[in-house]
């Protein structure tokens, strides 16, 4: 069957780097996507790795190692606004999305 | 401003009625997707378009249908609406149904008594 695993809930605190992981088990791979969503908002886009390495994005940076089935979202100098839910979605081999529950980042100042 | 509309924001309804959730887009994108989320879960999709004429289903889509007229519209109908159907429902859209980046819409959050 097709999983996604990522913690429940983090905190960090405002200035510090956190690192969120994805471990993803799906029927074929065609790269992997990860969304922010504040409460009560829609999922906004924040990155997307098709080949294993790292992609930097400003403060945002995201990891693949697709041998592995493994991805992380990096944050660097945490701001009160990172808090928010962090949600990794692969996408299989049918080009559908599949969904972790998200990781809630709790930033504390 | 381009993007996803979705109509109504907010809804309550009684058990075995039927509703329309719409969603518009202004973007020309091909692809129109919709998902419920639900406390503790993933987004889970119910049907999806990859372009205007055609639907496809994805993986919870009982007791829900959907129509893709033209390109910019994709309402979702709930026939009978059932309590479990109780959820908040994004809309998104794509350029193409590949790999392209998903842009949701603000959501209609529908509670069914």
């Amino acid at each position: 069957g097709q999983n996604i695993d990522q913690p429940t809930e983090m905190t960090a605190t405002e200035g510090a780097i956190v690192q969120i992981n994805c471990t993803y088990q799906t029927s074929g791979f065609n790269g992997l996507f990860w969304y922010q969503q504040h409460a009560g908002e829609a999922p906004t886009f924040l990155s997307y790795n098709v080949l294993d390495g790292l992609e930097e994005k400003g403060r945002f940076s995201s990891f693949l190692s697709r041998s592995k089935g493994y991805s992380y979202l990096l944050l660097k100098e945490l701001q009160m606004k990172d808090s928010a839910s962090y949600l990794c979605a692969p996408m299989d081999s049918n080009y559908q999305l599949i969904w972790g529950a998200g990781t809630k980042l709790i930033i504390k100042p | 401003i381009a993007g996803i509309t979705q109509a109504p924001t907010s809804q309550i309804l009684a058990a075995g009625r039927r509703m329309t959730l719409r969603c518009t887009q202004d973007m020309r994108h091909n692809a129109m997707y919709w998902y419920r989320q639900d406390l503790g879960l993933g987004l889970r999709l119910i049907h999806y378009s990859n372009t205007a004429g055609t639907t496809g289903k994805g993986e919870v889509p009982d007791g829900y249908s959907v129509s893709r007229a033209n390109t910019d519209d994709f309402p979702l109908t709930l026939a009978s609406a059932v309590p479990s159907q109780t959820s908040v429902y994004f809309c998104a859209s794509s350029t193409s149904g590949g790999e392209d980046t998903q842009y949701f819409g603000p959501g209609t959050r529908l509670t069914v008594l």
